[in-house]
């Protein structure tokens, strides 16, 4: 199975300030039509997830342009370029490319 | 709207069997793969399976750990996909999701929580 990892696993924000999350997967995610599907996801608290990012870096329809992903084998990256209170919650990559699908374990942002 | 609405989750003695529902609307389900996931009490998210759409196959995909407990299947003209799951163990307590998609899975629904437990 593809072993994804997230750094750091606790990320302590600024309002106003940019973050980062990485995450590295054990092997290429590139798959055999040229895709890569990495994909990144929101999970505020209660609430079930929302993916933000797909294919390492197209924005899903209604989240804010401050999220955006880059990162190209098996080194990827999501930045908020401008935390703001509402991004609170885990923060989770998720690999398709190979099965079975695969979670980082999740970055949890908070204030 | 895109809409998944999971349900028939609920609490469960081990080794008893529980089908959970994923009812869609908003687009055309019989053209869509779908995505079970779960997600343990204060852990991180976990593949459940997956099942094709009729077109390619409506084959399924099992996560290893779960192979010969769990089956997905789907009825299209009732655009629900389901997950059986059978000898259920303390550790399958999780809120389960589904979702849409195969390889880019989205929405996701509300989650159904399952509690195995004497």
């Amino acid at each position: 199975d593809v072993v994804m990892t997230q750094s750091p696993l606790s990320l302590p924000v600024t309002p106003g300030q940019p973050a980062s999350i990485s995450c590295r997967s054990s092997q290429s995610l590139v798959y055999s039509d040229g895709n890569t599907y990495l994909n990144w996801f929101q999970q505020r608290p209660g609430q079930s997830p929302r993916r933000l990012i797909y294919k390492v870096s197209n924005r899903d329809s209604g989240v804010p342009d401050r999220f955006s992903g880059s990162g190209s084998g098996t080194d990827f990256t999501l930045t908020i370029s401008r935390v703001e209170a509402e991004d609170v919650g885990v923060y989770y990559c998720m690999q398709a490319t190979h099965w079975p699908i695969t979670f980082g374990p999740g970055t949890k942002v908070d204030i | 709207e895109v809409h998944l609405v999971e349900s028939g989750g609920g609490l469960v003695q081990p080794g008893r069997s529980l089908r959970l529902s994923c009812t869609a609307s908003g687009f055309n389900f019989g053209d869509a793969s779908m995505n079970w996931f779960r997600q343990a009490p204060g852990k991180g998210l976990e593949w459940v399976g997956f099942i094709r759409s009729k077109a390619y196959g409506g084959t399924t995909e099992y996560a290893a750990s779960l192979k010969g407990r769990i089956t997905i299947s789907r009825d299209d003209s009732k655009s629900i996909a389901y997950l059986q799951m059978d000898s259920l163990k303390t550790e399958d307590t999780a809120v389960y999701y589904c979702a849409r998609g195969a390889r880019l899975p989205d929405p996701w629904g509300q989650g159904t929580l399952v509690t195995v437990s004497s």
